[in-house]
């Protein structure tokens, strides 16, 4: 069963502005992480973020994490037509060896 | 390096029919991982291997065998294929396990697709 769910499903904006692709679960994690997948590709690790942090940034990117609401939020900003791809976020949780994915959230960015 | 390789790319298989997906690694990883990704659900995990002569069921294993008998190499058996298993199947691999949280590198993927 999926732990996370991202939101929106779909996402489409203009190159340059900024996009917030969010992530929800349900139980109790010891880390968040978040990949991209270009079209017909394999999934590409962009960050990772533990329980007992609450923010991380790399280049365009800025992570955030509420334990306490159980999300999660990417931003990308300045987005370019390349930024275009879908974005999943996957939990870990403590003593588990499984990471669970989400749905994924589409994001078009158009020139 | 290589990262993660899978073979082949695409496959066509009659249901009943058995075939092997292969994975391989050559960045030295502990851990080794099958995803199935279908559309609308994102991945899921099928088998995954913690080091040699270690697997473990994920959430969706029935249909499916693996071994790990060299730390580079992790096979997916599809026993006998059914049209439920057409997906895309992704193998992973991490330099350690993932409790302490670790990323996973991706191979291109497997389309398979069962008449």
């Amino acid at each position: 069963s999926q732990q996370g769910e991202e939101d929106p499903q779909a996402l489409s904006i203009q190159e340059g502005e900024n996009a917030t692709m969010n992530c929800s679960y349900k139980t109790s994690i010891n880390n968040l992480q978040w990949y991209r997948q270009n079209s017909g590709r394999g999934l590409v690790h962009l960050i990772l973020i533990r329980s007992n942090e609450r923010e991380k940034h790399s280049g365009r990117l800025r992570v955030t994490l509420d334990t306490s609401k159980k999300s999660s939020s990417l931003l990308i900003t300045a987005s370019r037509a390349a930024d275009t791809a879908s974005y999943f976020c996957a939990t870990g949780q403590g003593g588990s060896e499984k990471l669970v994915f989400g749905k994924g959230t589409k994001l078009t960015v158009n020139p | 390096n290589a990262g993660v390789t899978q073979t082949p790319k695409f496959q066509v298989l009659k249901t009943g029919q058995s075939m092997t997906l292969q994975c391989a690694q050559d960045m030295n990883h502990e851990y080794m991982s099958w995803y199935r990704q279908d559309p609308g659900m994102g991945l899921r995990l099928i088998h995954y291997s913690v080091g040699a002569g270690i697997t473990d069921q994920g959430e969706v294993p029935n249909g499916y065998n693996v071994s790990r008998s060299t730390t580079e190499d992790f096979p997916l058996r599809l026993l006998s294929a059914a049209p439920s298993q057409t997906s895309v199947y992704f193998c992973a691999s991490s330099y350690s396990p993932l409790a302490g949280g670790e990323t996973q590198y991706f191979g291109p993927g497997t389309r398979l697709l069962v008449l």
